[in-house]
């Protein structure tokens, strides 16, 4: 079984801080890896795609991936309550389009 | 643009009834994923298309559920019969370029079986 763990949370952290988000994968074949946002009653939205180990950053959001340790991880700078939501890590491996999604991690920000 | 197009929105039956999801992909997108989302199991992928052509349909949880793609513009879920345990969120996404992994969700039908 291809799993993507995420502590469910939830997260909460003030106005401002810097929000951590943690992701698990135990594909050794995945290798792009992309973090989606969901608000409650909505869809899913891709906010952050990552192939590469290393960092990559995108205004408040860096993606972080270390396939040595099969770990990716999201941080958002400054955050705002707009950024409340469920986030949600998943892998994809080279051959074939699916997506494996993890459960999420539900994200609060406080003013 | 008019995004990935879902309904119902909503959709309440009985135990036993048939239940028929339906999607429109964003035109131009050749890929076509279902999932499913509970919030014991997360986002289910139960089958994708590409080019109108089921690719994986592995997800799918058993003969009950169906899936179909007659055109590029179109496709539907199809639970028969349904049961309590089929309750859940159902999305359709597209990709114009699914090795991107970049997925247009719909808005999702919200399915509840009494």
């Amino acid at each position: 079984q291809k799993e993507v763990e995420q502590n469910s949370g939830p997260l909460s952290v003030p106005e401002g801080a810097i929000a951590s988000l943690n992701c698990t994968y135990s594909d050794r074949g995945s290798q792009s890896f992309f973090w989606y946002r969901q608000y409650s009653g909505k869809s899913p939205e891709l906010i952050m795609f990552i192939y590469s180990n290393g960092d990559k950053e995108d205004g408040r959001f860096t993606a972080q991936l270390n396939k040595a340790s099969q770990y990716v991880s999201l941080l958002i700078r400054d955050s705002q309550p707009s950024d409340s939501a469920t986030y949600l890590c998943a892998a994809k491996a080279n051959s074939g389009y699916a997506l494996n999604f993890g459960k999420g991690t539900s994200l609060l920000v406080t003013p | 643009d008019a995004g990935v197009i879902q309904s119902p929105r909503h959709e309440v039956t009985e135990m036993g009834q048939e239940v028929t999801l339906r999607c429109k992909p964003i035109s131009g997108h050749n890929s076509l994923f279902w999932y499913r989302q509970t919030m014991m199991r997360g986002l289910e992928l139960l089958i994708y298309f590409n080019n109108n052509v089921p690719i994986d349909d592995s997800g799918m949880p058993e003969d009950r559920f169906s899936a179909k793609m007659p055109n590029a513009s179109f496709s539907t879920l199809k639970i028969q019969p349904s049961e309590p345990r089929d309750s859940a969120v159902y999305f359709c996404a597209s990709s114009a370029q699914p090795n991107t992994g970049e997925l247009f969700f719909g808005e999702g039908s919200r399915l509840t079986v009494l």
